[in-house]
């Protein structure tokens, strides 16, 4: 069965620290990894990785994968409070996506 | 990025009546459609993977004849949830994705109470 496992399960920040936040998987039949933003409502796209080594990056926020020790990292640099909100790592293998638990980030003044 | 929508946003029923939750993907096609729910400060658990045409596949422990699903157009998919009980309640949320290669965009979410 795929596995998404994430650390730390949550965390708390003062704002302008910079946070990294950690996927690892299992899955059979890798196609890629995708990391999602949620705050109140339905996750919110951020990345879709397929390659290993390849950063991603939007603005304070980057992403990278390794393919060869599965896993993935999440960067958000110079947080702010409107960071606030739980992060997660999905895998797709053949057919579906699975979830991670996510990592709730707490950003505080 | 595309849009998903999602309808109703919140919905409270009565124990034992029906619940219907539309899922459209607004401007792109979406061959797949996948269905979640989640828990309070728990993960999106999939409940089952639509694709258009086609009988949906459902993830193992959850209740094909309670929780169905139709995709009868490229852009819509219903979930409906027959015969609700409190335990029903939850956030249930849908994706939808272009194809294979494409990243799935979610719905708004829909917070169904059961009372």
């Amino acid at each position: 069965e795929d596995k998404v496992v994430q650390s730390p399960l949550s965390l708390v920040v003062h704002e302008g620290d910079t946070v990294t936040l950690n996927c690892s998987y299992e899955v059979t039949n890798f196609r890629s990894l995708l990391w999602y933003k949620q705050e109140k409502k339905a996750p919110t796209f951020l990345f879709m990785l397929t390659s290993s080594g390849i950063e991603k990056k939007s603005g304070r926020l980057s992403s990278i994968l390794d393919k060869k020790e599965l896993f993935s990292i999440l960067n958000i640099t110079a947080t702010q409070t409107g960071d606030s909100a739980v992060y997660l790592c999905a895998v797709r293998g053949a057919s579906k996506l699975t979830f991670g638990t996510g990592t709730r980030l707490q950003v505080t003044l | 990025g595309a849009v998903v929508s999602q309808h109703p946003s919140r919905v409270i029923c009565k124990s034992g009546t029906s619940v219907k939750i539309e899922c459209r993907s607004l401007d792109f096609q979406a061959t797949t459609m996948f269905w979640y729910r989640q828990f309070p400060k728990q993960s999106l658990m999939l409940m089952a993977t639509s694709n258009e045409g086609s009988k949906a596949t459902y993830e193992q422990g959850v209740e094909k004849d309670k929780f169905l699903i139709n995709h009868a157009s490229l852009t819509l998919s219903t979930l409906t949830v027959t015969s609700a009980h409190p335990e029903d309640s939850s956030f249930y949320i849908c994706s939808a994705r272009r194809d294979e290669n494409t990243e799935a965009f979610f719905g708004q979410g829909t917070r169904l109470t059961v009372v």
